[in-house]
């Protein structure tokens, strides 16, 4: 069953470092997503990314976070001069189609600041 | 008033319990409503897409009522490997899949 593989599964770093999350995307999905989720909080929403453009964004998504589709099978969020407050679970997903197509999450990266 | 809002729960129940919960949504114009489930740190995972009509997979059944902004699952015959956090989740009027989640409700299914 095709799936949504992210990289690295944990990953530490130190407070005010930048840090790159990886995400493969299911390869005939058009649709990519980030999400974040706090320990012991809901999952919340980022960024929707289309045809090489983001279509919506959050208000967690400031200028600190940005995404790229380097090449036609990754898709990765970048986050500049990390707080300790960034350290959260970070999933990738993607859907085949926008509004209400089934979104697949990846395992997730854990991402803690230090 | 928070988006998509649930009772956190905990519901212990015992095996072969029926179990419920509810959720309801503050945005009237919200399109599409699903019912996720996550186990502890892992990704979350489509359980099932709730309608109108209400739709039943199994033990589950999903019920939208949407002039009273409200959704509900019901668990059938609980099993052990219920056990795990179920998900309310929204999309909101653009088309981008843009998913709302609610904080979960978290069950325990006890032998």
């Amino acid at each position: 069953e095709p799936e949504v593989t992210q990289t690295p599964s944990h990953q530490v770093t130190q407070m005010g470092q930048e840090v790159i999350l990886r995400c493969v995307p299911i390869s005939n999905h058009l649709y990519f997503y980030w999400y974040r989720q706090i320990l012991g909080q809901k999952v919340e929403f980022l960024v929707s990314f289309y045809n090489n453009e983001i279509s919506e964004k959050s208000e967690i998504f400031d200028d600190q976070f940005s995404v790229e589709r380097p090449d036609g099978s990754n898709f990765t969020l970048k986050i500049r001069s990390t707080k300790l407050e960034d350290s959260a679970m970070y999933f990738c997903a993607s859907s085949w189609g926008g509004g209400s197509t089934e979104a697949f999450f990846g395992q997730g990266t854990r991402l803690t600041v230090v | 008033r928070k988006e998509v809002e649930q009772d956190p729960g905990p519901f212990n129940v015992p095996e072969g319990a029926t179990v419920a919960f509810n959720c309801t949504y503050s945005n009237s114009a919200s399109q599409s409503f699903f019912w996720y489930r996550q186990d502890c740190r892992k990704e979350p995972k489509l359980l099932m897409s709730v309608y109108s009509s209400g739709n039943e997979d199994g033990r589950f059944t999903a019920q939208l009522n949407r002039a009273s902004q409200y959704i509900s699952l019901l668990i059938r015959d609980s099993k052990l490997s219920d056990s795990a956090t179920y998900l309310c989740v929204v999309t909101p009027s653009s088309n981008t899949g843009k998913l709302i989640f609610g904080q979960g409700t978290t069950l325990q299914v006890k032998p």
